[in-house]
């Protein structure tokens, strides 16, 4: 399997419950990013991993919780969230950093989370 | 903060129709990537423009980048169902941040 690959496709939650959000990729990428994607809104970067290691943060809500246990993998944990925060979540891999201007970012296909 | 503005927000035309659509920043910035996020999918990189006035065509789409380095515009022509999908553009901005614009929805019908 190639490419980045996230599971489940689509989340139905209610606001008490616990779920993780899954993205694999087996592209040999050092970085993993977690974006939000709302109707008419522009994506909006999450977390950033380097090597495992969290490098930004953009002011995330606790209630989501990134999880890098290497670098291919990358979780976000999902407890007691709130109807807005129902969006596709997407999943990205670039080589490097994104530090180079040309650093091409490698989607997954997304989850699509719905908040009851 | 830099601000990024694609127009139009949503574009219905007919297949064999020249369309084009636009980035535009308030302010000045480093580099600038189309992609395409095709329905159910996530987004695909279509090209980079870093140097202005800089032009790269790929097949039936023409990028343009603005000489000022604050603009793109994408060019599809003859556009056909398969180009259907939401174009959006990111930029590299000169304080090392990447920036999605919100994107432009195109829908190509038969």
């Amino acid at each position: 399997e190639t490419g980045v690959t996230q599971t489940p496709r689509h989340l139905v939650m209610g606001m008490t419950n616990k779920k993780s959000l899954k993205c694999e990729q087996h592209l040999g990428h050092n970085a993993m990013y977690w974006y939000k994607q709302s109707a008419k809104k522009p994506l909006e970067l999450m977390f950033v991993y380097n090597f495992k290691e969290q490098t930004e943060n953009n002011s995330v809500p606790s209630r989501f919780s990134p999880e890098c246990p290497n670098s291919s993998h990358l979780f976000l944990h999902l407890h007691t969230l709130q109807p807005e925060d129902s969006a596709l979540y997407l999943c990205a891999s670039s080589q490097e950093l994104f530090r180079d201007r040309d650093t091409e970012a490698f989607f997954g296909q997304g989850t699509r989370l719905t908040v009851v | 903060t830099q601000l990024l503005e694609q127009s139009p927000q949503f574009l219905s035309i007919q297949e064999g129709e020249n369309l084009t659509v636009y980035c535009n920043s308030s302010s000045v910035f480093s580099s600038l990537q189309w992609y395409r996020q095709e329905p159910g999918e996530g987004p695909v990189l279509l090209v980079t423009v870093v140097t202005g006035g800089e032009v790269k065509k790929l097949k039936r789409l023409t990028f343009q980048f603005g000489d000022a380095r604050k603009d793109s515009s994408l060019h599809i022509t003859a556009a056909q169902p398969g180009d259907t999908g939401l174009y959006l553009c990111r930029i590299y901005n000169q304080g090392g941040k990447l920036i999605f614009g919100q994107g432009t929805e195109l829908s190509v019908k038969p």
